[in-house]
């Protein structure tokens, strides 16, 4: 099983609410991630977890803030976001890459921010 | 800094034929990964193939093959036997330290009867 999910699928916010993304994955991945990704452009690292500590923050606005409550799960808590930061957020995982395991991504959430 | 260029910004094939999407990467690095993800037009990235600086054969899975010429520094994806459900966006990937994943710009792929 390599399935990652990802909650909602689709998510629109005013720029003064509060909401969270989550994401889950049960393949014993040690490292969980955030991407953003614009149309017609490549994702775009945000954030990276490795056994539940955060160990890579490309420089991402703090009204990003991500959360790794556990093993399998990973969110990204959001508020007073900008229009700008409409875009698919996509959540993978990854066994680690001195085997050379790829990440597993989930379906992403598209948001919307109005 | 470790780059990849995709130079080809869309493709068509023809059902039944292969094709071969083109990648090349820049690093100075000995022990590298190199990757290849389709996304439909759903959004999920669906991971495809990997080839390991130190492979020396091909890495292949079912109708994809991962055209390795290390000293060019190209990985190339080569997709046999096209079917209308591979028309999507393809990105090549390239790994960076323990856990970033550099992308491509992408190919996008339409496959026609």
């Amino acid at each position: 099983d390599t399935e990652v999910t990802q909650t909602p699928k689709h998510l629109v916010m005013g720029m003064t609410n509060k909401k969270s993304l989550k994401c889950e994955q049960h393949m014993g991945h040690r490292a969980m991630y955030w991407y953003k990704q614009k149309a017609k452009k490549p994702p775009e690292l945000m954030f990276v977890y490795s056994y539940e500590k955060l160990s890579i923050n490309e420089s991402v606005p703090s009204r990003f803030s991500p959360e790794c409550p556990n093993s399998s799960l990973l969110n990204l808590h959001l508020h007073a976001l900008q229009p700008e930061d409409s875009a698919l957020y996509l959540c993978a995982s990854s066994q680690g890459w001195q085997t050379g395991h790829e990440q597993y991504f989930g379906p992403g959430t598209r948001l919307t921010v109005t | 800094a470790q780059k990849i260029t995709q130079t080809q910004p869309g493709m068509f094939v023809q059902e039944k034929e292969a094709v071969t999407l083109d990648c090349t990467y820049d690093t100075s690095d000995q022990s590298y990964g190199l990757f290849w993800y389709k996304q439909p037009s759903s959004g999920e990235m669906i991971f495809l193939i990997y080839q390991g600086s130190y492979d020396e054969q091909n890495a292949t899975e079912g109708r994809y093959s991962l055209n390795f010429q290390k000293a060019r520094k190209s990985a190339n994806l080569v997709i046999s036997a096209s079917q209308l459900g591979d028309s999507a966006m393809y990105f090549c990937a390239m790994r960076e330290g323990d856990d970033k994943l550099i992308f491509g710009t992408g190919t996008r792929l339409q496959v026609f009867p």
